[in-house]
């Protein structure tokens, strides 16, 4: 069956200082990859997406994401983190056309320390 | 892009009673629409897909005659809790695809609607 998995549930980082956010796929082709952003008691905003292309996509915010085929990843990055970010960061994947049913991971949480 | 609104926000009931929220696409029609689960500090459990004009699909696992889905138009779905109980508190939250311009796999979701039983 399809899952995504988020390995870290808590990341804390000091404002300013550069940020990853790990995203593994199980999937026996590729699927569509989002980032979705939630904050508390929010609904959740797209940072970016792959469909296909590219593999190095960016999005808004300053983030962007990579797709490693190789390593079923999409991991999302970026160069220097604002307090305005700290928020739940969720990767979900879409296994492919006309299904639109997302299978999100479990998040993280992400802590930005002034 | 594509916005779409959930109402209430927020909700408070007592147990026994039903509690109805609404998703709406405000500028584009959506034949489609998905509602998700949230409970705190994990992740969106996809509940059923709401389809206009016809009955929902639901997930395995979610009771139908507990969760209502309603699809009546083109921009609006509903979702009813029925005889609500403490465990139905929850985070929902809807989504719904937006099919101008081709099928691009994206959703866009509400803010979401917090239930809380009494």
């Amino acid at each position: 069956a399809q899952s995504v998995t988020q390995p870290d549930i808590h990341i804390t980082v000091s404002e300013g200082a550069s940020l990853e956010l790990r995203c593994n796929y199980s999937y026996g082709a590729t699927p569509y990859l989002f980032w979705y952003v939630q904050s508390p008691g929010q609904g959740l905003q797209l940072l970016l997406k792959y469909f296909s292309g590219d593999t190095l996509v960016q999005g808004i915010k300053g983030f962007e994401a990579e797709f490693k085929r190789s390593q079923s990843s999409f991991n999302l990055r970026k160069p220097s983190v604002h307090w305005s970010d700290a928020a739940e960061y969720f990767c979900a994947v879409s296994i492919g056309l006309g299904t639109y049913k997302y299978i999100f991971g479990t998040g993280t949480r992400l802590k930005v320390l002034a | 892009g594509a916005v779409v609104s959930q109402h209430p926000s927020r909700v408070i009931c007592k147990s026994g009673t039903s509690v109805k929220i609404e998703c709406r696409s405000l500028d584009f029609q959506a034949t489609t629409m998905f509602w998700y689960r949230q409970f705190p500090k994990q992740s969106l459990m996809l509940m059923a897909t709401s389809n206009e004009g016809s009955k929902a699909t639901y997930e395995q696992g979610v009771e139908k005659d507990k969760f209502l889905i309603n699809h009546a138009s083109l921009t609006l779905s509903t979702l009813t809790v029925t005889s609500a109980h403490p465990e139905d508190s929850s985070f929902y939250i809807c989504s719904a695809r937006d099919s101008r311009g081709g099928d691009t796999g994206e959703l866009f979701f509400g803010e979401g609607s917090r239930l809380t039983v009494l």
